[in-house]
């Protein structure tokens, strides 16, 4: 069965410090891959996703993420965290096989002042 | 926007209790999908459809039934709750192919006593 791993639980940083979020998962064709964000007290909401093409996409709010198969790995990047960046991050997985979205355990960023 | 609604952000309900938890779309997205939310364990999905009256078993979809008899709804139904469901419940619909970005509701907080 399809898994992703995410290693990262929890992640304290300051503002202004950079960001890189781990994402792994275990599928050897074709993936479509998401990163997904629950703000405290919002709705989980979309980050960015990777279907084809270029494998570093960019998302809203300044963050990317790099899809790197031959690692099977989609990891999320910022060069410069705010503080309302605090949040609940979840990697995500679709592969055709399985015909469903595989999430993360998710991993809290506390971004301090 | 797309919104996607839940009858219910909290809800308290006793062991053997059948619970319905009501889910609305409002933007004719053909898929829906229920997942529990547990703290470090992610999202797990329950149950999806891809259209009225289709459904199909998520990873964990013992102790669960779903409805969809609108396109703009969809019921997840707890046939006899049990303190192991408490958990948060999150609704999300896609537009188009299963592997679309999903929106999300707010989630319904349910415990069970």
């Amino acid at each position: 069965a399809q898994s992703v791993s995410q290693h990262n639980h929890h992640v304290i940083l300051s503002e202004a410090a950079s960001l890189e979020l781990g994402c792994n998962y275990s599928y050897g064709g074709t993936v479509n891959l998401f990163w997904y964000v629950q703000y405290p007290g919002q709705h989980l909401q979309l980050l960015l996703k990777y279907f084809s093409g270029d494998p570093l996409v960019k998302g809203i709010k300044g963050f990317e993420a790099e899809f790197i198969k031959s690692k099977f790995s989609f990891n999320l990047r910022k060069p410069s965290v705010q503080w309302s960046d605090t949040a609940e991050y979840f990697c995500a997985v679709f592969t055709g096989g399985g015909n469903k979205l595989t999430f993360g355990t998710g991993t809290q960023l506390k971004v301090e002042l | 926007d797309v919104k996607v609604t839940q009858s219910s952000r909290y809800l308290v309900k006793r062991t053997g209790e059948k619970v319905f938890l009501e889910c609305v779309q409002d933007m004719d997205h053909e898929n829906m999908f229920w997942y529990r939310q547990d703290p470090g364990l992610g999202l797990r999905l329950i149950y999806f459809s891809y259209d009225v009256k289709m459904k199909e078993k998520g990873d964990i979809p013992e102790g669960y039934s779903v409805s969809r008899e609108k396109k703009e709804r969809f019921s997840l139904i707890l046939e006899s709750a049990s303190t192991n469901q408490t958990s948060m419940y999150l609704c999300a619909s896609s537009f188009g192919t299963i592997q679309d970005t999903q929106y999300f509701g707010p989630g319904t907080r349910l415990l069970v006593l």
